[in-house]
């Protein structure tokens, strides 16, 4: 079954530092795109990060220089690493599979795989 | 405030059909595909339509999808109560490094 655990949330300062992993079966991430996906209390999805199956990365400009996604191929797991967390970095945070693109079906097409979310709460 | 916009709430009886906008630009819309989501109360988002229009094993042909120039549409006929969710546009914007974007959200009410 292809299926994305997300684990790591918690309550943590401000200014502190946050892991969470992604661990992913049925399926390889490092084949995939993957990215991460966060949702504010009460608001809407705003995507985070996404890391190409090459090793490029890209980030939201509200974090980066801040957070840092990576992946560990031997433990088909995506994380996202979190410094210098903010109030405002509070939400649950989803990671996802893009659908493959292709030369004939180039592009964002959707993400068809999420997992069930971690919550991240950024609190004094 | 979202790249993609969205009425925030939408309604309708059993049975009915609703339409859902997503309205963007060029540099995202226009050029790239769109996908939709339907986040039910408390769970994980759950892709409904990508490439536009393609729905994936096992979603019901009761949900459609559409893209005219920089907006999309998303379709829901014979509505049920279990339909009640919110439900989300997204696509790339190629103005943006790499950005994967959402629209704001529209919240179905079955009535």
């Amino acid at each position: 079954e292809v299926q994305l655990v997300e684990s790591g949330g918690g309550l943590i300062q401000p200014g502190g530092s946050l892991r969470l992993s992604c661990a992913a079966s049925g399926f390889t991430v490092s084949s995939n795109y993957m990215s991460w996906v966060r949702q504010a209390p009460g608001k809407g999805l705003e995507w985070v990060s996404v890391i190409y199956s090459g090793g490029s990365t890209y980030y939201a400009d509200s974090v980066k220089g801040r957070f840092t996604i990576s992946r560990d191929n031997s433990k088909n797991t995506l994380y996202l690493q979190m410094n210098s967390l903010r109030a405002e970095d509070t939400a649950v945070y989803y990671c996802a599979r893009d659908l493959p693109s292709s030369s004939t079906l180039p592009g964002f097409r959707g993400m068809d795989v999420w997992g069930q979310g971690t919550t991240v709460t950024v609190s004094s | 405030q979202s790249v993609l916009t969205q009425p925030p709430s939408v309604s309708a009886a059993p049975g009915q059909k609703v339409t859902i906008s997503c309205s963007g630009s060029s540099s995202n819309i226009g050029n790239n595909y769109v996908s939709w989501y339907q986040q039910l109360p408390g769970t994980a988002p759950k892709l409904l339509i990508y490439d536009n229009n393609k729905r994936p094993s096992g979603i019901p042909d009761r949900f459609s999808g559409s893209k005219s120039g920089t907006s999309a549409t998303l379709g829901i006929t014979g509505l049920q109560t279990g339909d009640e969710a919110d439900y989300y546009c997204g696509t790339w914007d190629s103005s943006l490094s790499a950005a994967r974007v959402f629209g704001g959200g529209t919240k179905l009410t079955v009535l």
